[in-house]
């Protein structure tokens, strides 16, 4: 597709349950992002990727959380044990990367919900 | 550490009339600027941003902002709302030399008809 393209749209998982989240960025996109929408705490950075360079992880609010990219394209994020707290939107980004001016497009997000 | 405020986290206006949405950063280097809107249960979509250049920003669906350093905002208006503007608007900031995308708390508008 053309956009970036996130999986799966929802997901409904067991307290203390591990869930993956896919991503797929926009062919050619060497930057990618991850970010967590829940109400109350707004749009928090969680992970960024910028080709082959270490990955910038602060925003990871704790080691439950682990992401992955693998041959600079698809990324999946991993949920280990999760939370209640952890019920979020999970958005997905990329763009061309090597200029802070370029666009970064994002996808439609995973509805996470834990019980 | 860059930070974007947004003033209002409610904002209406009735059909046709002005809309503004406050946006103010804190940098000492004037940083990368965005809006991004939000329509209900969809991602996020980039309705204009300021690199470098001309200082008043056209976007799209008739949006624009204009981007003031002596006052570090980056106000995002529209001559005449319409009820498909309703949405949660979000500015955001990339420090320069940075790679990192900072949100402010979003301001969701309400078109009254």
């Amino acid at each position: 597709g053309a956009g970036v393209s996130q999986s799966p749209s929802n997901k409904v998982t067991e307290k203390g349950k591990d869930v993956e989240l896919r991503c797929d960025p926009i062919s050619g996109h060497t930057a990618l992002y991850w970010y967590r929408q829940s109400l109350g705490q707004g749009l928090e950075f969680l992970i960024y990727f910028q080709g082959n360079s270490a990955p910038d992880k602060s925003g990871l609010p704790s080691d439950r959380f682990s992401a992955e990219r693998t041959g600079g394209s698809v990324s999946t994020l991993t949920i280990q044990r999760t939370q209640q707290e952890d019920s979020a939107v999970y958005l997905c980004a990329s763009s061309l990367g090597g200029s802070s001016g370029n666009t970064i497009y994002f996808g439609e997000g995973s509805w996470l919900t834990v019980v | 550490a860059q930070s974007v405020t947004q003033l209002g986290s409610h904002v209406s206006v009735s059909e046709g009339a002005l809309v503004l949405l406050r946006c103010n950063y804190s940098s000492s280097v004037p940083p990368y600027l965005f809006w991004y809107v939000q329509y209900p249960n969809q991602g996020l979509q980039l309705l204009l941003k300021y690199t470098t250049g001309a200082t008043l920003v056209k976007g799209i669906n008739g949006f624009e902002a204009e981007f003031k350093k002596s006052e570090t905002s980056f106000h995002l208006t529209k001559p005449s709302a319409h009820m498909s503007d309703a949405a949660e608007y979000f500015c955001a900031v990339i420090p320069f030399g940075n790679e990192k995308l900072t949100f402010g708390t979003g301001t969701r508008l309400t078109i009254i008809p």
